[in-house]
């Protein structure tokens, strides 16, 4: 079975250019989650998506940052502009539900904003 | 104060060697308790989940206290590939949240 599948794997940018991220879950999996990950710190949850529907965006920077998930299959986070800051592995992450399963992780993106 | 705190380490021990890992979490509604385990540059997977009773799954050994919010790894006759990050996590209101992970390097 397929994981989770991430594109791009790696993505350099200028600061102030825009930057988007895509993620294929695992099939079957309704749960869908973006993290962002700091050198030597863990995961931080961006958002979550059940279906199509974000139902936790809390931390979301929503000046900069947006994300969608059309058809509750795959998604896209974009960042526009970007910041020196946003420099980070970005994980994409999926769950059968939201209630106690496992979460399977992508291969992440390595975004580095100059 | 950090929601799920873990010394960073790293931990420097060799083949064949026990070590410990500990974990403190802040949130007493946490409901449920992982150890996820993350190569260099790749992604964190589910080594473990983490129960009352404590738990073993081969050389590791989790063990979890409720009353002091307290979350162990224990890695058995360490071998060169338990080299890694070890995540630990607990789950409030089904959002994930992660330590910043301790580092294990193994030695020969």
């Amino acid at each position: 079975e397929a994981g989770v599948v991430q594109s791009p794997r790696y993505k350099i940018i200028e600061k102030k250019q825009p930057v988007a991220f895509w993620c294929n879950p695992i099939s079957g999996h309704n749960t869908l989650y973006w993290y962002l990950q700091n050198l030597g710190q863990g995961p931080e949850l961006l958002i979550r998506y059940e279906n199509e529907e974000a139902v936790d965006d809390s931390q979301l920077p929503k000046d900069r940052f947006s994300a969608e998930r059309l058809k509750g299959v795959d998604s896209t986070l974009k960042i526009q502009p970007a910041e020196l800051g946003d420099s980070a592995v970005y994980l994409c992450a999926s769950s059968l539900s939201f209630t106690y399963n496992e979460q399977f992780f992508g291969p992440g993106t390595r975004l580095t904003v100059l | 104060r950090k929601e799920v705190e873990q010394d960073p380490g790293p931990f420097n021990v060799p083949e064949g060697a026990t070590v410990a890992f500990n974990c403190t979490y802040s949130n007493s509604a946490s409901q449920s308790f992982f150890w996820y385990r993350q190569d260099c540059r790749k992604e964190p997977k589910l080594l473990m989940s983490v129960y009352s009773s404590g738990n073993e799954d081969g050389r590791f050994t989790a063990q979890l206290n409720r009353a002091s919010q307290y979350i162990s790894l224990l890695i058995r006759d360490s071998k060169l590939s338990d080299s890694a990050t070890y995540l630990c996590v607990v789950n409030l209101g089904g959002k994930l949240i992660f330590g910043q992970g301790t580092t294990l390097q193994v030695k020969p």
